[in-house]
């Protein structure tokens, strides 16, 4: 069964702490993503990356960056984190062209 | 602008019962219409996905159906049970250059399935 595996479930960070958000897949895509997620909107996209060192700004990368060093692995982080990102940030990889995307259980992040 | 349009925001239903959800798009072109099921504090999980050449997919009791003049898409779920209770999530693909999509997701439904 393929697999998008997000290392924390629950993450709770103080305001201007650097924060690391890991994303892993099983399944050699090519394609990444780093979605978040809030109440009364639709998923954003933050950051994609189509392969390994390579990555593109989504909708929303203020106060994002991400890492691709390898191709399973997918790192969001939060230079300094602020009471406004606090969110569900929900990782999400596919094969190029293909139809599906796997996403991960998410990472509910809340910083205080 | 592209935006995908879920109604009702949050639905409550009993057991047994059907239910549709709807979905409208201005997505322009799009590649494909996909409904995701997520329940509370998981990822979404792809129920079904259709191009705009296919106006409706099962998936057990979940039928999509889609109508891509209209630009309108509806989820139906047949004999509800209460591990149907989730939201529900419209996302359509719109094509860019490359051949690589980008998703424009709903803010999705939220079902709730009472005894």
């Amino acid at each position: 069964d393929v697999k998008v595996t997000q290392s924390s479930r629950y993450l709770v960070k103080r305001t201007g702490e650097k924060v690391f958000l890991e994303c892993v897949q099983d399944m050699d895509h090519e394609n990444m993503f780093w979605y978040r997620q809030d109440p009364g909107l639709g998923l954003r996209l933050i950051y994609f990356s189509y392969d390994v060192k390579m990555k593109e700004k989504g909708d929303i990368p203020e106060g994002y960056s991400v890492s691709r060093e390898k191709k399973e692995r997918f790192s969001l982080i939060l230079e300094s984190a602020s009471t406004n990102q606090t969110s569900m940030y929900l990782c999400a990889s596919t094969a190029p062209r293909a139809g599906g995307y796997t996403f991960g259980s998410g990472t509910r992040l809340t910083v205080v | 602008k592209n935006q995908v349009e879920q109604s009702p925001q949050s639905l409550i239903i009993l057991e047994g019962k059907n239910c549709t959800l709807q979905c409208n798009y201005t997505v322009s072109p799009f590649s494909n219409l996909r409904w995701y099921k997520q329940d509370t504090g998981r990822g979404p999980v792809s129920l079904t996905i259709m191009t705009f050449s296919e106006n409706t997919k099962s998936n057990g009791r979940y039928t999509a159906t889609l109508d891509a003049d209209t630009k309108q898409s509806s989820l139906h779920i047949t004999a509800s049970q209460l591990s149907d209770s989730a939201s529900y999530i419209c996302v359509v693909s719109l094509p860019l250059s490359g051949g690589y999509n980008k998703l424009i997701f709903g803010a999705g439904t939220r079902l709730a399935v009472h005894p």
